[in-house]
């Protein structure tokens, strides 16, 4: 059954620091993996979707990274700014169906004015 | 851009109550999702549809019905609801699989539900 994972639950940063988010995952023999951006009360903002052909994906600021061999995705956001604060949510194609996610529990960011 | 309406933001209702939630996609998509959402717990799929008239189960579809009479809405029903329905319940739509094609989820912005 995929897993996914992501390590820190919370942090915060100063503002215009680079952000390093992790998310790791069981099974490697994914078709790709997306990541989302969830403001409070709010529903999920597709911020991403990096391909198992790709290792990188980029949008603006936002820069996601794919190593499948190891099981890992890592989101990096530039020169944080305080707007960036939200919960950023990973998910993968689970092994149970085409059609199912597999979710990480999120990283809540605080970026600090 | 895909826009993926769910048809309240906020919504108490009482137990044993039977309670409808509709979510609407605009993008022709095949597939629909109804997510519920919880601290500590995170995303839990409820059910999905495929297709016109077709469902699926999800990991948690005790207490919960759907139905998909047209394509472009998805209706989640709380067949007799008890407190710890109490949730943020979440609608997706996706064009394709996302375990066979580059397509992605594109979620609706929530209803957050409260069951006294």
């Amino acid at each position: 059954k995929q897993e996914v994972t992501q390590i820190p639950a919370a942090l915060s940063v100063p503002e215009g620091e680079n952000l390093v988010l992790n998310c790791s995952f069981t099974d490697s023999a994914i078709y790709n993996l997306q990541w989302f951006r969830q403001d409070p009360g709010k529903g999920l903002t597709s911020l991403l979707l990096i391909q198992s052909s790709q290792r990188e994906q980029t949008s603006g600021r936002l820069n996601a990274s794919l190593d499948k061999s190891s099981g890992r995705s890592t989101l990096y956001i530039a020169a944080s700014q305080p707007g960036d604060s939200a919960t950023y949510l990973c998910a993968a194609p689970s092994d149970s169906g085409n059609n199912r996610l597999a979710f990480g529990k999120g990283n809540q960011v605080v970026v600090i004015p | 851009d895909v826009k993926v309406t769910q048809s309240s933001r906020y919504l108490v209702k009482r137990t044993g109550e039977k309670v409808f939630l509709e979510c609407v996609q605009d993008m022709d998509h095949e597939n629909m999702f109804w997510y519920r959402q919880d601290p500590g717990l995170g995303l839990r799929l409820i059910y999905f549809s495929y297709d016109v008239k077709m469902k699926e189960k999800g990991d948690i579809p005790e207490g919960y019905s759907v139905s998909r009479e047209k394509k472009e809405r998805f209706s989640l029903i709380l067949e007799s609801a008890s407190t710890n329905q109490t949730s943020m319940y979440l609608c997706a739509s996706s064009l394709y699989p996302q375990g066979v094609s580059n397509q992605p989820q594109h979620f609706g912005d929530g209803t957050r539900l409260s069951i006294l």
